[in-house]
């Protein structure tokens, strides 16, 4: 059983671009949480979602972050118009479908995103 | 607002110590807490998932113990060694996703 899957492992970007990372859960999970760490900062959550739905964006910022998670392929997080404060580790973690409250998390081995 | 602290940030022991890594938490509201391991540059491999009702979980050299009422959970672990040096995060599901600590940067030094 494969675990959770994030691509690409190192993302490097200029200011202005657009960054997309990946995320494939683990095989029968269907909760799906993007979490961010900043050097020396500890893990940050920024959304938490379900196929096809947003159930908790409190951690996004307001402005260029979207993240979604289709009924068929892997989540997506998505940074329009990068700035150098987005240079960061994502993480991705999924966890079982039941027990959504109470269940373990399983994280990805993330994506390094630089911003030039 | 749940907030997590990990004491101490930083700790270098000789191998084959016993050691103990010291995580508080504010909400005691909580439905589990989830011991990581995380190593440089790497991603988090979970080491142990304690539920609110339980008080304690073991695997292999480690045990880590609950006290909700107050807010505190212990990582133990035992005969330490060079491979576990790491950071080791400690979180809390609550009505929120997973809030985590800054983490441990532990050293093992042969």
């Amino acid at each position: 059983n494969a675990g959770v899957m994030q691509n690409p492992r190192h993302l490097v970007r200029r200011r202005g671009q657009e960054a997309r990372l990946r995320c494939s859960p683990m095989k029968g999970h269907s909760h799906v949480y993007w979490y961010r760490q900043l050097p020396e900062e500890g893990l940050k959550f920024m959304v938490y979602l379900q196929k096809e739905n947003i159930i908790d964006e409190s951690g996004m910022p307001k402005e260029r972050f979207s993240a979604e998670f289709p009924k068929e392929g892997p989540s997506i997080l998505r940074i329009q118009q990068v700035v150098r404060g987005d240079s960061a580790a994502y993480f991705c973690a999924s966890s079982p479908s039941t027990g959504a409250n109470t269940g373990e998390l399983f994280f990805g081995e993330g994506s390094r995103l630089t911003v030039l | 607002k749940q907030e997590v602290t990990q004491i101490p940030a930083a700790l270098s022991v000789p191998e084959g110590e016993n050691l103990v890594l010291n995580c508080s938490f504010t909400d005691s509201a909580i439905y589990n807490l989830q011991w990581f391991r995380q190593d440089p540059g790497k991603g988090l491999t979970s080491l142990l998932l304690i539920q609110s009702s339980q008080r304690e979980q073991t695997s292999g050299r480690l045990n880590a113990s609950l006290d909700k009422s107050s807010g505190r959970s212990t990582l133990y672990i035992a005969a330490s060694q060079p491979g576990d040096s790491a950071t080791y995060l400690c979180a809390v599901r609550g009505n929120t996703p997973l809030v985590f600590g800054k983490g441990t940067r532990l050293s093992v030094i042969a």
